[in-house]
């Protein structure tokens, strides 16, 4: 089956630097990728949505200039958290989708603690 | 604005038990609806989706789910709880965006524990 992979698992930083996480489509084309956050016991919260070759549409609240997406390839998608802060501490999950299927394949994302 | 509310944040059965996971949504029209299962350390899997057609949907692991236009609902369960079940269930509905695609609104999730 489709497999989607998030790089690192888990990181750990320090205030004011930036991390970056990697979301990779192992076996099928990515076209469109999505980036949720997690808090704990609660759900996942839609960050942003970026279709390969385009920049990143953002729900409203999230940052841009903080949450840089980058979609360059039909298998990556880059999530860069820019001058973290504790606040920024949590679980980011990425997940794809090839074409206009409705169903979404997700990774089994990056827990973020700044410290 | 579309949402989903899963109002049981944990639910516990023994093993062997039946179970339902509930889950309501508002959407002003016919809405796709998804439960999604995330065991730690693995990524959301899907257990069953509902398009349109029969209102009972099965899923994968034994799971089953009905949608229940005139409730607002699509409830999840599953006839015998198996410990491998423990894990926490998301609810999801998408919503039609353009160019024939879908954004998909989460529930906060439930948590389920199993009893031995």
């Amino acid at each position: 089956g489709a497999v989607v992979s998030q790089h690192p698992s888990w990181v750990i930083c320090k205030s004011g630097t930036s991390v970056k996480i990697e979301c990779r489509s192992l076996d099928f084309q990515a076209t469109t990728m999505f980036w949720y956050r997690q808090f704990p016991k609660q759900s996942l919260m839609l960050m942003a949505t970026s279709n390969e070759g385009s920049k990143a549409t953002y729900e409203q609240g999230v940052e841009k200039d903080k949450f840089l997406i980058n979609h360059a390839s039909l298998t990556l998608s880059t999530l860069t958290v820019t001058s973290a802060h504790p606040e920024d501490s949590s679980f980011y999950i990425c997940s794809a989708r090839e074409g206009l299927t409705y169903e979404q394949y997700f990774g089994p994302g990056t827990r973020l603690t700044v410290t | 604005a579309q949402s989903v509310t899963q109002p049981d944040i944990h639910i516990t059965v023994s093993e062997g038990a039946s179970l339902e996971l509930r889950c309501n949504y508002s959407y002003g029209a016919t809405p796709y609806l998804f439960w999604y299962v995330q065991s730690p350390g693995q990524g959301l899997q899907l257990l069953l989706k509902y398009f349109s057609g029969d209102t009972l949907v099965q899923g994968i692991k034994g799971f089953e789910a009905e949608f229940k236009r005139s409730q607002s609902s699509f409830n999840l369960r599953k006839p015998s709880v198996h410990w491998s079940d423990a894990a926490e269930y998301f609810c999801a509905v998408g919503v039609h965006a353009s160019g024939g695609s879908y954004i998909p609104t989460f529930g906060r999730g439930t948590s389920l524990i199993v009893h031995p």
